[in-house]
């Protein structure tokens, strides 16, 4: 398996711009989660699905984020417009249902690094 | 709320050095408990899990025990290795309906030196 694909690796943008943000997950996996990391922060949670629909994007700055899964292999996380504090790196993860509700791991994705200059 | 707080780092051990990375967890039910692990350049890894009180995670060396006495997931190796340096994530996971939401650590540095 290729394992969860996020594109690009690296992007370098200027404040105002429009990012998009691409992850494909495991083939099968119900959950994609959204996370970002900095220094200052840590890492958070951004929004996660479930079979497509958004369950929580309670960390999600609603304002400039938006977040959508169109198709079970294809989500995207989109800013608009960037300011220089969304500069982190932004990880994709899924997962699949456990039987009777359990927790099933997270794969993580590579990473996007995103500059915002 | 539900939050990890790990040891701070970054934790500097030489080779065959015994490591123990503190983690101590605040949760309303009951969580499972995770280390993660995070190379230079890559995304996050389970390294491994325990999903109840008194369970052991192990893996590649690692061990950690989840006690709920004390709310505590400590991360112990008996011997580091130089490829062991890398980021260790805790977190938890509380099930509530069919979510599974991760909460992590802020993370901890180990550098292991020859």
């Amino acid at each position: 398996d290729a394992g969860v694909i996020q594109s690009p690796r690296h992007e370098v943008t200027e404040m105002g711009q429009e990012v998009t943000l691409r992850c494909k997950p495991i083939s099968g996996h119900d959950y994609l989660f959204w996370y970002r990391q900095t220094m200052m922060q840590g890492l958070e949670l951004l929004v996660y699905f479930n079979n497509k629909a958004v369950m929580d994007d309670s960390g999600m700055p609603k304002d400039r984020f938006s977040a959508k899964m169109p198709n079970a292999s294809f989500s995207t996380l989109k800013i608009q417009p960037s300011e220089p504090r969304d500069s982190a790196v932004y990880f994709c993860a899924s997962s699949s249902r456990g039987r009777g509700g359990s927790y099933n791991e997270q794969f993580f994705g590579p990473g996007t690094r995103l500059t915002v200059l | 709320g539900n939050s990890v707080t790990q040891m701070e780092g970054p934790v500097t051990l030489s080779e065959e050095a015994f490591l123990t990375i503190n983690c101590t967890y605040t949760a309303t039910g009951y969580p499972s408990l995770f280390w993660y692990v995070q190379y230079p350049g890559e995304g996050l890894q389970l390294l491994l899990k325990a999903t109840k009180a008194d369970d052991k995670g192990s893996n590649k060396g690692f061990e950690a025990t989840y006690r709920k006495e004390t709310t505590s997931f400590h991360l112990e190796k008996g011997s580091v290795q130089v490829s062991d340096s890398a980021v260790y994530f805790c977190a938890l996971s509380l099930i509530t309906g069919t979510a599974s939401k991760l909460t992590f650590g802020t993370g901890t540095r180990l550098q292991v030196t020859l």
